[in-house]
């Protein structure tokens, strides 16, 4: 099984400042890489997939970058309404997921 | 637009059985393959099963592998999860998803229900 490994766990960010998340794979993944994001008591929404093309409807300041076993997701100008916790998913080999990374105010 | 509803969680006791489904509109039901995926309280994100989009293949993770059934009734836009012997371990959040891309048998995913909520508690 392919590991998902995210840091930080949790990040401190104020609104209009630049979120930088990481997370790596255990073994490469090539570019099979999807990021979500979720709100408390909300399910996940997709943000990225094949490590850098935004979804439907995603705004231009989420970012994402990588292939191999290193990537990074960057909110360029952090929004109030992008708090909350933002999971990375390989999905080279079946689909797994990281532990999260908790984006909170500063 | 795409809408993946959810029903039939709720409270069971260890050992019994349950059946989710979910009523997918807003896109052409046979040409994505569909998902469960899971959160258990306070946790992070577990794939669970999937069905293709022609129904010709299924796969379980290997915690619900033998005890869980993906089936979906194509004339209706409906997946199922039968859930049988069911633990502790198997309370979560249970989401329905639909794979990116159509006529593609991937694992990532482009859109989500609101989840039914099982508790598996004696």
């Amino acid at each position: 099984e392919i590991v998902m490994t995210q840091s930080p766990v949790t990040l401190s960010v104020s609104p209009g400042e630049r979120a930088t998340l990481s997370c790596r794979a255990s073994q490469s993944i090539s570019s099979y890489l999807a990021w979500y994001q979720q709100k408390p008591g909300q399910a996940p929404r997709l943000l990225i997939f094949g490590a850098s093309t935004r979804a439907t409807g995603i705004p231009a300041r989420f970012s994402g970058s990588g292939s191999g076993t290193e990537f990074t997701l960057t909110i360029s100008s952090l929004q109030s309404e992008d708090f909350g916790v933002y999971y990375c998913q390989q999905y080279n080999n079946w689909g797994t997921f990281g532990q999260g990374t908790k984006v909170e105010i500063k | 637009q795409v809408q993946l509803v959810e029903s039939g969680g709720g409270v069971v006791q260890p050992g019994r059985s349950l059946r989710l489904s979910c009523e997918a509109s807003g896109f052409i039901f046979t040409s994505y393959t569909l998902h469960w995926v899971r959160q258990a309280p306070g946790k992070g994100l577990e794939w669970v099963a999937l069905m293709s989009y022609d129904g010709s293949n299924t796969y379980y993770a290997d915690s619900v592998k033998g005890r869980f059934t993906i089936s979906r009734d194509n004339s209706n836009n409906t997946l199922f999860l039968q859930m049988n012997s069911l633990r502790a371990e198997d309370t979560a959040m249970y989401y329905c998803v639909r794979g990116g891309g159509q006529w593609l048998l991937t694992f990532y995913f482009d859109s989500w229900g609101q989840g039914t909520l099982v508790t598996v508690s004696s």
